[in-house]
């Protein structure tokens, strides 16, 4: 299967932290995205990296692709209350499947 | 403003209704997709869409149909609804070329099957 694996399940940070959530998964791939599920709604497309990339930034996030150790990792600096919500990685292919996300809490 | 809107945002049916859950995007996306959540499980496909009356099984079709006759629009179908089909609701859309292009996803439905 090439679907992603969060980790950690659930990260609490205080606001003005970072917060570093992983993904991982075990065939070759094209891209991998993050999506962000704010709580009981439909999930938004953050950023997507593609296999040639090691590295890209939007904003206050940036995204690393590691594709000799099938991972990749999503940092949100100076986080805010805002963020929280659950964050998922999918990778390419033809079974679209997501993981079962990371749930970032930020306290004010 | 793209969307994808989803005809309910809770839905409570008995056991042995059919249930529709219809699903439109505006965006003109040849692809879509019924997906549900449930805690602990995460998001797992049920069916999607690549064309207008074309449709491919998912990880978990059984107990689901779907019906794509118009390009905008895609329904998904429980013949008999039961319990263990109670869960959040989730379509998506995308462009062709699906590997290369972002999902965008509905607000859900959360279905309660009595």
């Amino acid at each position: 299967s090439q679907q992603g694996e969060e980790d950690p399940q659930a990260l609490s940070i205080q606001e003005g932290e970072n917060a570093t959530m992983n993904c991982s998964y075990k065939t070759s791939i094209n891209n991998l995205q993050w999506y962000r599920q704010n709580s009981g709604r439909g999930l938004v497309h953050l950023i997507l990296i593609r296999s040639n990339e090691r590295e890209k930034h939007s904003g206050r996030l940036r995204v690393t692709l590691d594709t000799s150790k099938k991972s990749s990792s999503l940092l949100i600096t100076a986080s805010r209350a805002a963020d929280t919500a659950s964050y998922f990685c999918k990778t390419s292919g033809s079974r679209l499947t997501f993981g079962e996300g990371t749930q970032l809490t930020v306290n004010p | 403003d793209v969307k994808v809107t989803q005809s309910s945002r809770y839905l409570v049916k008995r056991t042995g209704e059919k249930v529709f859950l219809e699903c439109v995007q505006d965006m003109d996306h040849e692809n879509m997709f019924w997906y549900r959540q449930d805690p602990g499980l995460g998001l797992r496909l049920i069916y999607f869409s690549y064309d207008v009356k074309m449709k491919e099984k998912g990880d978990i079709p059984e107990g689901y149909s779907v019906s794509r006759e118009k390009k905008e629009r895609f329904s998904l179908i429980l013949e008999s609804a039961s319990t263990n089909q109670t869960s959040m609701y989730l379509c998506a859309s995308s462009k062709a070329q699906s590997s290369y292009n972002e999902q965008f996803f509905g607000p859900g439905t959360r279905l309660t099957v009595l």
